[in-house]
């Protein structure tokens, strides 16, 4: 939705850091989230964060969280060719969940 | 440990008909919804649920009926299909309380011709 937003596309060479980065608008939203699509797939849920965080580790995991600015970011460590897939950042408000446009990352070798 | 069952997966509609896509969880959930996927745009909310008897329009309704007579199946309702409404189709469930997280379902490929 218009509300959240993020980059289409993300190229990254295995074994290399990648950074998401999503802006969005609600500031009152409790839970921020990032999800996974693979090809063919619904979404899953990766990982999320309380509004009340600045950041979660959660293995090669790190989710960072700017309240003042509205912007969150997913860094994955050690990208591997696994990690191909589309991210979608999200953030909720009243039950209902608004989804970014969604971040193809492809992992090069 | 079937999660939340979308059918059909694959369906092809001309201009005018009408058909009805399922869907159906067995976790107990109070929350359903449908959102479609189309290319650059992400996920948009077509309806939601909190509960059995309890729907409400999300951000694109027009063009879709839901009801949810159980707490089980939320089923979408295509009246008269355009071909605008050629999109991928996904149902989630969740709770309402804790971190809100959806489970979502396989999707629904749709094609309006």
């Amino acid at each position: 939705g218009e509300d959240v937003e993020q980059s289409l596309f993300l190229s990254v060479r295995e074994g290399d850091s990648s950074v998401i980065n999503c802006t969005y608008t609600d500031s009152s939203s409790t839970y921020l989230y990032w999800y996974k699509q693979e090809p063919g797939a619904g979404l899953q849920l990766l990982t999320y964060i309380f509004s009340n965080m600045d950041m979660k580790q959660d293995q090669r995991l790190t989710v960072l969280l700017n309240k003042k600015d509205k912007h969150l970011s997913l860094r994955i460590a050690d990208t591997q060719t696994g990690d191909s897939a589309i991210y979608f950042c999200a953030e909720s408000n009243d039950y209902k969940l608004s989804f970014g446009a969604g971040t193809t990352v492809t992992v090069r070798a | 440990n079937a999660g939340v069952t979308q059918t059909p997966k694959f369906q092809v509609l001309k201009t005018g008909q009408s058909m009805t896509l399922q869907c159906a969880q067995d976790m107990n959930h109070e929350y359903m919804s449908w959102y479609r996927q189309d290319p650059g745009m992400g996920l948009r909310l077509i309806h939601y649920s909190v509960g059995a008897g309890i729907t409400d329009q999300g951000e694109v309704p027009n063009g879709y009926n839901v009801s949810r007579s159980t707490t089980e199946d939320f089923p979408l309702r295509l009246l008269s299909a355009a071909p605008s409404q050629t999109s991928v189709y996904f149902c989630a469930s969740g709770t309402v309380v804790n971190t809100g997280e959806l489970f979502f379902g396989e999707g629904s490929r749709l094609t309006v011709l």
